[in-house]
């Protein structure tokens, strides 16, 4: 399996500002998988980030609006920017070890005022 | 383009009992399966991963059977507690295993103490 962190927890941002999620993996990873979860739905996948090249992602989904790096095997960040209302949701990322599934990180739970 | 569906979207039983959980899926050429966990706001706990060659996977009071066939799957949960409480999904990714995974829509699961 994997062990998967991201910071923050939580917060709270106003409208029009950006806010940046880290997510830390303790192995190395090829891929690593954002999604958002909107209240009272499933997950939906961003954007798929492969280390050394540029982000894959989904329809509906922008660079500009949702930038990502990843940096090394084990590190990525997502950007959330200009933010609306309608950015409320838990943003997650995510990595598979070859043939062990798919794990998750806890989650940020992001509130846009 | 594959399609995850779970029923039912919401269940609701006494502590003790035995329950089921179905998932269904309409491309059979998938390479797992997997079972998750979801507490309120929180991420995503996996609970069992059956590959595309097996037929079931227990933990604990857990089992999850796989029939690719008919596109099911069913996750037993024995001897229900009010610490299963939560949403479980069911998610499958494509024939290779490493992309991004579709879920199902959940369960959302109440024991009652």
């Amino acid at each position: 399996s994997a062990v998967i962190s991201q910071k923050p927890s939580r917060d709270i941002c106003q409208r029009g500002t950006s806010l940046t999620i880290q997510c830390q993996v303790d192995s190395q990873v090829t891929m690593m998988f954002w999604y958002r979860q909107q209240p009272g739905q499933s997950l939906t996948l961003i954007a798929t980030a492969n280390q050394g090249s540029e982000a894959t992602y989904e329809s509906g989904f922008v660079i500009d609006k949702f930038p990502i790096s990843r940096p090394n095997l084990t590190f990525s960040t997502l950007t959330v920017s200009n933010m609306s209302p309608e950015d409320s949701s838990i943003y997650l990322c995510s990595v598979t070890p070859q043939g062990l599934g798919q794990f998750f990180g806890p989650g940020t739970r992001l509130t846009v005022l | 383009k594959q399609e995850v569906t779970q029923i039912p979207a919401a269940l609701s039983v006494p502590e003790g009992e035995n329950l089921v959980l179905n998932c269904s899926f309409t491309d059979s050429a998938i390479y797992n399966l997997q079972w998750f966990r979801q507490d309120p706001g929180k991420g995503l706990t996996s609970l069992l991963l059956i590959q595309s060659s097996q037929r079931e996977q227990t933990s604990g009071r857990l089992n999850a059977s796989l029939d690719k066939s008919s596109g099911r799957s069913t996750l037993y949960i024995a001897a229900s507690q009010p610490g299963d409480s939560a949403t479980y999904l069911c998610a499958v990714p494509g024939s290779f295993g490493n992309e991004k995974l579709t879920f199902g829509t959940g369960t959302r699961l109440t024991i009652i103490p």
